[in-house]
């Protein structure tokens, strides 16, 4: 199964920060590699998709890079509703996996 | 308009088994190009995978709990049931389903979780 690495697994920051988050896979997943924001009490939104494609309605301030075992969200200028756990998730091979989430708090 | 909506037990009790239903509207499980997934998160802790359908019945399992799950989709009622056995107080997890969106070629090619349900908490106590 590959294992999906984030780090940091929480962070601080304050709006307008930018901030980067990192994932890292056991192994090659081409670029087959999804960010999510979840916030309690909301169903989870998909953000990225195939490491660096917008999904639809996201704002252009959340960007991804990426491929192969590394991978990147970067949240440029955070904004108040920005404050979130963030997941990356593979789809390169069943089974599907995810990240252990990075929290993004205010400071 | 996509929706999702999860329904079951809030409460089991140890060994029983769960049955999960995801009712969705907006997109039809015969979509060559959708499926559906569950997900769980136990509470403080990170999401999970536990199975996947897809249009044309083929079923996908986590590795861990495969021999506990089973999923299942009625295309004409858009639903799909989610089975797992055995229960522990450790399976205490908001349950999410979401449309599992293959944007490549073909079931076993790129995919993301473009829709969610809202989620339901599932509490395992005796």
């Amino acid at each position: 199964d590959i294992q999906l690495t984030q780090s940091p697994s929480s962070l601080s920051a304050s709006v307008g920060d930018s901030v980067t988050i990192t994932c890292r896979a056991s192994q090659s997943i081409s670029n087959y590699l999804n960010w999510y924001q979840l916030k309690p009490g909301k169903a989870p939104n998909l953000l990225i998709y195939a490491a660096s494609s917008l999904h639809g309605g996201v704002p252009s301030r959340f960007s991804g890079s990426g491929s192969g075992t590394d991978f990147t969200l970067t949240i440029s200028s955070l904004r108040p509703e920005d404050f979130a756990t963030y997941f990356c998730q593979q789809s390169f091979t069943s089974p599907l996996s995810f990240g252990q989430g990075t929290k993004v708090e205010i400071k | 308009q996509v929706t999702l909506k999860e329904s079951g037990p809030v409460l089991v009790k140890p060994t029983e088994t769960l049955t999960l239903t995801c009712t969705v509207s907006g997109f039809s499980l015969s979509n060559s190009k959708m499926g559906v997934s569950w997900i769980r998160q136990p509470p403080g802790k990170a999401l999970e995978w536990l199975a996947r359908v897809f249009s044309n019945d083929e079923e996908s399992y986590s590795t861990y709990l495969k021999t506990r799950l089973t999923i299942s989709k009625d295309t004409s009622k858009s639903q799909v049931v989610l089975t797992m056995t055995d229960m522990d107080p450790l399976d205490t997890a908001t349950y999410y389903c979401a449309r599992t969106y293959n944007y490549g070629v073909g079931n076993h090619g790129p995919s993301n979780f473009d829709y969610w349900g809202q989620g339901t908490l599932v509490t395992v106590s005796s």
